[in-house]
């Protein structure tokens, strides 16, 4: 069965922090690709990264950072010198074969000032 | 481009009602999908479209029913609402039908049925 598991409901860290969201994934297909997306407190669902199941180079954009594991079927997600405006929930998402999208139930982020 | 729109922004009714929910998109995305999100059960898919005239059932679709005329719109109808419901709906859309592809999202209707 396919699943995305995020096991940290909320996590809360002092601003300039570094943090850690946690998502582990099960499939059984060799292609397949994994997301993460942002909902700030406004509500809108915005799109961070997409990484296919070929390439497991991590990936830095800026304060963000990725890690893709096969081995541990995790991809991991890292906020460096964490801000108040990172403060979100934050979805792990897969997509396989049957071209549909299944999050993870999300973890709430909020960086206290 | 004003991307991917939902309306109403809230909307409240009675056990037993109708309504429908409407999306549009103008990024003539093919890919267009609902999903409904709970506290502590993530996004759940309803239905999909891979084009206009094409729809399919997702995760959780009993209750609901969609159609795809156009490719721009994709409306969500509640056939008799229940209480459980209650929820906060978005719809979604992609460039096309593919594993790789990142959704836009609308910016939600938050549902309440009472």
């Amino acid at each position: 069965a396919q699943k995305v598991t995020q096991a940290q409901t909320e996590i809360s860290v002092v601003e300039k922090e570094d943090v850690t969201l946690d998502c582990v994934y099960e499939t059984r297909d060799t292609t397949y690709y994994l997301f993460w997306y942002k909902q700030p407190p406004s509500g809108e669902l915005v799109f961070l990264i997409r990484r296919n199941s070929f390439d497991e180079q991590n990936e830095i954009s800026g304060r963000y950072s990725w890690n893709f594991q096969k081995s541990t079927s995790s991809f991991n997600f890292t906020i460096t010198a964490s801000q108040v405006v990172d403060s979100a929930v934050y979805f792990c998402a897969l997509s396989f074969g049957n071209e549909k999208l299944t999050f993870g139930t999300g973890t709430r982020l909020t960086i206290i000032p | 481009n004003a991307g991917v729109t939902q309306t109403p922004k809230f909307q409240v009714l009675k056990t037993g009602q109708s309504m429908t929910l409407q999306c549009a998109q103008d990024m003539n995305h093919e890919y267009m999908s609902w999903y409904r999100q709970d506290p502590g059960m993530g996004l759940r898919l309803i239905h999909y479209s891979v084009g206009a005239g094409i729809t399919d059932q997702g995760e959780v679709p009993n209750g609901y029913n969609v159609s795809r005329s156009t490719t721009e719109d994709f409306p969500l109808r509640l056939l008799s609402a229940a209480p459980s419901q209650t929820s906060v709906y978005f719809c979604a859309s992609s460039r096309d039908r593919g594993l790789y592809n990142e959704q836009f999202f609308g910016p939600g209707t938050r549902l309440t049925v009472l």
